[in-house]
């Protein structure tokens, strides 16, 4: 069975750093994308970051590029966000995916089939 | 503002059908890119319903079904249940945003 659990979530000032974790377990992670997805209250969700499997390429969404950076470590089966100078609309639940990946119409179309519970990150003074 | 639009809330009673439509544009659903969609109830994981527009995991009950058309799509529940009262997301790409995955702002379906 696929199992996708998050940490490293709470509560940090703006400005400050954190640094969540994700271990993967049930499936060869090495093979497979990853990403993190997060939900900001009330709100829906919003992709991330993604890395692929042997970590070659990494994308971000423009809300957190150059300031969040997507990383894993195979040998450990874990997938990691750090994120530095953190903002209020930073707060979110955040979620790590496993992303599938595949050609269509001449597209390249993706979808996660496996998510984690997520983590919590609250950005306030 | 989701670049894909959903209604932000739809409703019905046990035993009914229901849809939830997702409206892209040239870009994203209108450049032929595929949609997913996700039940997601708070405090739990997301959970991947359809892929491919039309696609059901392994597990996924057949009362839900998904359809494209141009720059729309669609999700349907068939003899709702209690326990489908959740939010529901599409997701597709946008190659405005370098093939990134987007998605919906998301629906409210209640059982009444």
């Amino acid at each position: 069975e696929v199992q996708l659990v998050e940490s490293g979530g709470g509560l940090v000032e703006p400005g400050g750093s954190l640094r969540l974790s994700c271990v993967a377990s049930g499936f060869t992670f090495s093979a497979f994308d990853m990403a993190w997805v997060r939900q900001a209250p009330g709100k829906g969700l919003e992709w991330v970051s993604y890395i692929s499997g042997g970590s070659v390429t990494k994308t971000y969404a423009a809300s957190v590029r150059g300031r969040f950076t997507i990383s894993r470590d195979n040998a450990k089966n874990s997938l990691f966000l750090q994120m530095n100078s953190l903002r209020a609309e930073d707060t979110a639940v955040y979620y790590c995916a496993r992303e599938i990946g595949y050609d269509a119409n001449a597209n390249y179309n993706t979808y996660f089939d496996s998510w984690g519970h997520g983590t919590l990150v609250t950005v306030s003074s | 503002q989701s670049v894909l639009t959903q209604p932000p809330s739809v409703s019905g009673a046990p035993g009914q059908r229901v849809t939830i439509s997702c409206t892209g544009g040239s870009s994203n659903l209108g450049a032929d890119y595929d949609v997913s969609w996700y039940q997601h109830l708070p405090g739990t994981a997301p959970k991947l319903l359809i892929f491919g527009n039309t696609y059901r995991p392994s597990g996924v009950p057949d009362r839900f079904s998904g359809s494209k058309s141009g720059a729309s799509a669609s999700l349907a529940i068939t003899g709702l249940q209690p326990e489908d009262e959740a939010d529901y997301y599409c997701q597709s790409s946008d190659s405005r945003l370098n093939g990134d995955v987007v998605f919906g702002g998301g629906t409210r379906l209640t059982v009444l």
